[in-house]
């Protein structure tokens, strides 16, 4: 069974437009982190967030934001007023305290900015 | 900075060659890891190392090997590639020690084409 889910494949919004990137996870550990990671047309992941499960505050960082609700096991990604700049695939990802150091991915959104 | 190298950008191997991709991390990390990714399929990890000489078959090991032999150096080996191997292969690193806290850091990625 797959451990996040990404239901968005592809979401393209113009430029100043708001976007949510939905992510569900599913976990029996009590102990567990969230990740977000972007990967921009060159190819290489870069870490954006990382939440535990005992934070559920929400986090905002300039145009980005997160909100991990425990209730739905979804830890969604929001980006205000796009810029061509944030196109990329976005990957939200699991790892669990009993499992260490491995990660479970979703399978990724493609976000598109039309300018 | 973290910093996690490949061997190669873009790779191009015929069938039934033997392929080795490297990867090389300066950050004194004890995890190495091993990802294929595939559209629509995301990130699959194909096998992950904790220390010297250890290793572990992650979601999809078949038709792959890896070796290491220093903690810097995590190689993945394609015994004979087949067309069905190519993907962009990516490597990654993390800390041990604040264990599934701690996020991977990523390489660029090698694209592999078997022909």
């Amino acid at each position: 069974a797959q451990k996040v889910t990404q239901a968005q494949t592809e979401i393209s919004v113009v430029e100043k437009e708001d976007v949510t990137l939905d992510c569900v996870y599913e976990t029996r550990d009590t102990t567990y982190y969230l990740f977000w990671y972007k990967q921009p047309p060159s190819g290489e992941l870069v870490f954006l967030i990382r939440r535990n499960s005992f934070d559920e505050q929400n986090e905002i960082s300039g145009r980005y934001s997160w909100n991990f609700q425990k209730s739905t096991s979804s830890f969604n990604f929001t980006i205000t007023a796009s810029q061509v700049v944030d196109s990329a695939v976005y990957f939200c990802a699991l790892s669990e305290a009993n499992t260490g150091n491995q990660f479970y991915f979703g399978t990724g959104t493609s976000l598109t900015v039309i300018p | 900075d973290v910093k996690v190298t490949q061997s190669s950008r873009y790779l191009v191997k015929r069938t039934g060659e033997k392929v080795f991709l490297e990867c090389v991390q300066d950050m004194d990390h004890e995890n190495m890891f091993w990802y294929r990714q595939d559209p629509g399929l995301g990130l699959r990890l194909i096998y992950f190392s904790y220390d010297v000489k250890m290793k572990e078959k992650g979601d999809i090991p078949e038709g792959y090997s890896v070796s290491r032999e220093k903690k810097e150096r995590f190689s993945l080996i394609l015994e004979s590639a087949s067309t069905n191997q190519t993907s962009m292969y990516l490597c990654a690193s993390s800390g041990n020690f604040r264990g599934a806290y701690n996020e991977q850091f990523f390489g660029p990625g090698t694209r592999l084409t078997v022909l």
